[in-house]
């Protein structure tokens, strides 16, 4: 079975910038969640979506907006690029909304904003 | 709010020794605790919860941690490790009734084992 995919794997952007990231959880997973990792740190929660819907936000700026389809895929938009917004962005899919249960993560997308 | 110390950034050991990683969090709410591990190249990996009941839980792979409230501590451990058990180590926590799943997540240790 297809893990948590995430696309593109890695990617350069200039500041000012606009980028879109991309998962596909697993199949039968309804949630999706996004987390950035910065150098030397752990990950920070961005969003979650279960059923199209935004469930939770973590405390990012407003350049971050994520949407959810019908097939339960994802995607991560940030706009305006900062030198700052140079991470690992994780994708990760649950069958449920609630926290008792796994998530399982992608091996995640490296962008390096110049 | 929540946060997680991991009181170490990386461990060196040499194969075959035990090891402890050591996590504390801080929480005004009641918590479940979760260890994920990343091994190079790869995503997180769920590597054991405690959500209720015993306090000592263990993974299939011989690592056990125990949650200990008064000390707010869930330190991880191993008898004896092996050199496939490098990668880094996320301790995590999350509100039990938080409502949705936001995991809080340490900076992580970094374990490095040695032959």
């Amino acid at each position: 079975d297809a893990g948590v995919t995430q696309s593109p794997t890695h990617l350069i952007k200039t500041r000012g910038q606009h980028v879109t990231l991309r998962c596909s959880p697993i199949s039968g997973h309804k949630s999706v969640s996004w987390y950035q990792q910065v150098l030397g740190q752990g990950p920070q929660f961005i969003f979650q979506y279960y059923e199209k819907e935004e469930r939770g936000r973590g405390n990012f700026p407003d350049r971050f907006s994520a949407r959810q389809f019908p097939n339960y895929s994802s995607e991560l938009n940030v706009n305006a690029l900062l030198l700052g917004d140079s991470a690992l962005y994780l994708c990760a899919s649950s069958f449920g909304i609630l926290n008792t249960g796994e998530l399982f993560f992608g091996e995640g997308s490296r962008l390096t904003v110049l | 709010a929540q946060s997680v110390t991991q009181l170490d950034s990386q461990v060196p050991v040499f194969e075959e020794a035990p090891v402890e990683l050591r996590c504390n969090y801080s929480s005004s709410v009641s918590v479940y605790l979760f260890w994920y591990v990343q091994y190079p190249n790869q995503g997180l990996q769920l590597l054991l919860k405690y959500l209720s009941g015993s306090t000592l839980v263990e993974s299939i792979n011989g690592f056990e941690a125990e949650f200990n409230k008064s000390q707010t501590s869930f330190h991880l451990r191993k008898p004896s490790v092996h050199i496939s058990d490098t990668a880094e180590y996320f301790c995590a926590v999350t509100p039990i009734s938080g409502g949705y799943n936001k995991l809080i997540f340490g900076a992580g240790t970094r374990l490095a084992v040695h032959p």
